[in-house]
This record gives C-alpha cells, structure tokens and sequence, in this order.
C-alpha cells in the first residue's frame, strides 16, 4: 500500500520557535509537496520539490523554507514560527502530475503556534 | 495556470446519484482535470482524472464537456461516507503541482 507519512499529527510550539515537519514517502516518487490548509481559504501550496536538491515556490512561500536531501524525504521548515502560522500542514507525492498520474496525500500535521 | 470554479456547497440524499459540477473555461489544451476530496480530519484522497473521454472508476464517473471548459463528477450511489469536500483541479502550467480551489462541500443526508 502507498504512503506518505508526516512525522507529527499534533504539534505545538512557541512563537520564534524553529519548526521541522518531515514528511516521508515510500513509492519512489519525483514530486514531493507542502500545502496548508486554512478554513474558508482551501489548500495552498507552499513549495515543492521535483528532484532531490530542487524546489520551487508555490503561492504562499513566505515565512518558509524546505529541504529535499534525499528523495523520498521532504522538509518544511519555519524559521521563525509566528502565530499566523497556526494550520493543518499536509505533505503530498506524485510520479509525475504531467503524466497521468495522481498524488498521495499524508494525514496532516495540525501546528499551533502559541 | 487554469482556474476552476465550483458550488460551495451541495446536498443528497443517501442512495441518490450526486452530481458534482466544475468549470475549467481556461483549461489548456493538454492539461486534465483532477477530481480529489477530502473526509474531515484527513488528507485529501484521489477520486479521478481525465482529459478528454469520459471516465469511470469503481468510486465515481467523470463527465466532460466537449470543449472542456466544463466537468461533472457522478458519485452513483451516494452514502453517507460521501460527505466530504470535493475538489476539482486543474495542474498548473508547468504540470509540476495541484492548484487546490475551495472545493464542494457535498453532505449526504438519509
């Protein structure tokens, strides 16, 4: 069965607090994805990585960075975390979007920063 | 990158045939058409897919429109654990990510 995990369900931490969400997928997948998800403002990517060492910026990349070393693990980091950072983080893989393919979500990491 | 726009939200009754409307005027002509939801407290999960043809699977149908501007998802026999929020989505230009809109909120009753 495919998988994509993300490390933490529920996660709280202080306001100025570094913050890793790791994310791990098992299906050898090139993509890798992180949204978050606001009510009333749907999923929005963050950033997202095509190889191991490559990424692009979504729609809303401020406040974050992300790490892909190897390739079936990918990192959000927040390097400073501020309250406006409270959200249901979710971590996404796919072969390829431009192929025909579909992408596996994780469970979601639910971040409160206090 | 291709927008698309759905009802906030829609009702059916349990055992009816939900159907699930999306237009996608700015679609290009290479780009499909996802269809993806999301149960409450859950990550999104894959329904189906398309580009051209019609598509069925063992969870819903996907109807497109001849000059695919538009796409309706068909789940046949809705039951309670329909109730979700239903995206449909159109990759971005570069077919490297899914652009996610509000979705449907569609809520099954019996």
């Amino acid at each position: 069965d495919v998988k994509v995990t993300q490390s933490s369900r529920y996660l709280v931490k202080r306001t100025g607090e570094k913050v890793f969400l790791e994310c791990v997928q098992d299906m050898d997948h090139e993509n890798m994805f992180w949204y978050r998800q606001d009510p009333g403002l749907g999923l929005r990517l963050i950033y997202f990585s095509y190889d191991v060492k490559m990424k692009e910026k979504g729609d809303i990349p401020e406040g974050y960075s992300v790490s892909r070393e190897k390739k079936e693990r990918f990192s959000l980091i927040l390097e400073s975390a501020s309250t406006n950072q409270t959200s249901m983080y979710l971590c996404a893989s796919s072969l390829d979007l431009g192929l025909n393919t579909e992408a596996f979500f994780g469970q979601g990491t639910r971040l409160t920063v206090v | 990158d291709a927008k698309t726009t759905q009802p906030t939200s829609m009702d059916c009754a349990e055992g009816r045939a939900a159907n699930l409307p999306c237009n996608h005027s700015t679609i290009s002509g290479n780009e499909y058409v996802y269809w993806y939801r999301q149960i409450h407290s859950q990550g999104p999960q894959y329904i189906i897919h398309g580009l051209k043809n019609n598509e069925t699977n063992e969870m819903a149908s996907l109807i497109i429109t001849e000059d695919r501007k538009s796409s309706t998802l068909i789940l046949p026999h809705a039951t309670l654990r329909d109730t979700a929020v239903y995206y449909c989505i159109v990759p971005n230009q570069a077919g490297t990510a899914l652009i996610f809109g509000k979705g449907t909120t569609l809520s099954v009753s019996s």
